[in-house]
């Protein structure tokens, strides 16, 4: 399995509060991505970088932020979490360049707030 | 945009048989990838299979193989001897070839192998 590693894998927090999901990879690469997935749906990208302090939204509206201050590191923060919030967020990452490669995911995260 | 259809949401096939499943795309670009990522049951995602629109020759991975056909926007996927570890999500998915490898996603396919 790929080198790419998010914590926690479950998660249950009530309404307001802060959480920041964790994003790891350990294969160097310069592209990482924030995916948000419903169960039985297809995945929706929500944030993207292509390398330290490069951060940009996706294509589906999100209330979460992202940082990029370590090529190996993309944590997504929800300041105020709420049941909208609700689902499953992928992590995933490709090497730099001009070739389009592959995309290695993280094992997810499921949110749920009550 | 670009958009995915995966119009099967469920198949199903018995175990050591060929199954297909159906994606089409719409896209006004002419250089692009095409790729099919497979999601176990809570197990991370992994790419199967990948096509350079630019390629004529379909692509084989094994028992995998693709059916790109440029014109019709279709990029079907072909299973061959089907096996029990087969059984997850696929998801069609597109990108540009502009480096950027920003996927678009079908709405997966959820695939059952019958032992």
């Amino acid at each position: 399995e790929a080198d790419i590693y998010q914590t926690p894998r479950y998660l249950v927090i009530g309404t307001g509060k802060k959480i920041t999901l964790e994003c790891s990879q350990t294969m160097g690469h310069d592209k990482m991505y924030w995916y948000q997935q419903d169960p039985g749906m297809e995945l929706h990208l929500i944030h993207y970088s292509y390398g330290v302090n490069s951060t940009e939204k996706g294509d589906l509206s999100s209330e979460s932020t992202v940082s990029r201050i370590r090529t190996e590191h993309f944590p997504l923060t929800l300041e105020s979490a709420r049941p909208s919030h609700t689902s499953q967020y992928l992590c995933a990452s490709t090497a730099g360049g001009m070739v389009v490669n592959e995309q290695f995911f993280g094992p997810g995260t499921r949110l749920t707030v009550l | 945009a670009q958009t995915v259809t995966q119009s099967q949401p469920e198949m199903s096939v018995q175990e050591a048989e060929t199954v297909t499943l159906s994606c089409t795309y719409d896209t006004s670009e002419s250089d692009y990838y095409l790729f099919w990522y497979k999601q176990p049951p809570s197990r991370q995602m992994i790419l199967v299979i990948r096509q350079e629109a630019y390629k004529q020759q379909n692509a084989t991975e094994n028992r995998f193989s693709v059916n790109f056909q440029k014109a019709a926007k279709s990029f079907s996927l072909k299973i061959s001897d089907s096996q029990l570890g087969d059984a997850a999500m696929y998801f069609c998915a597109y990108t540009r070839n502009f480096g950027n490898e920003k996927l678009t996603f079908g709405t997966g396919t959820r695939l059952t192998i019958i032992p």
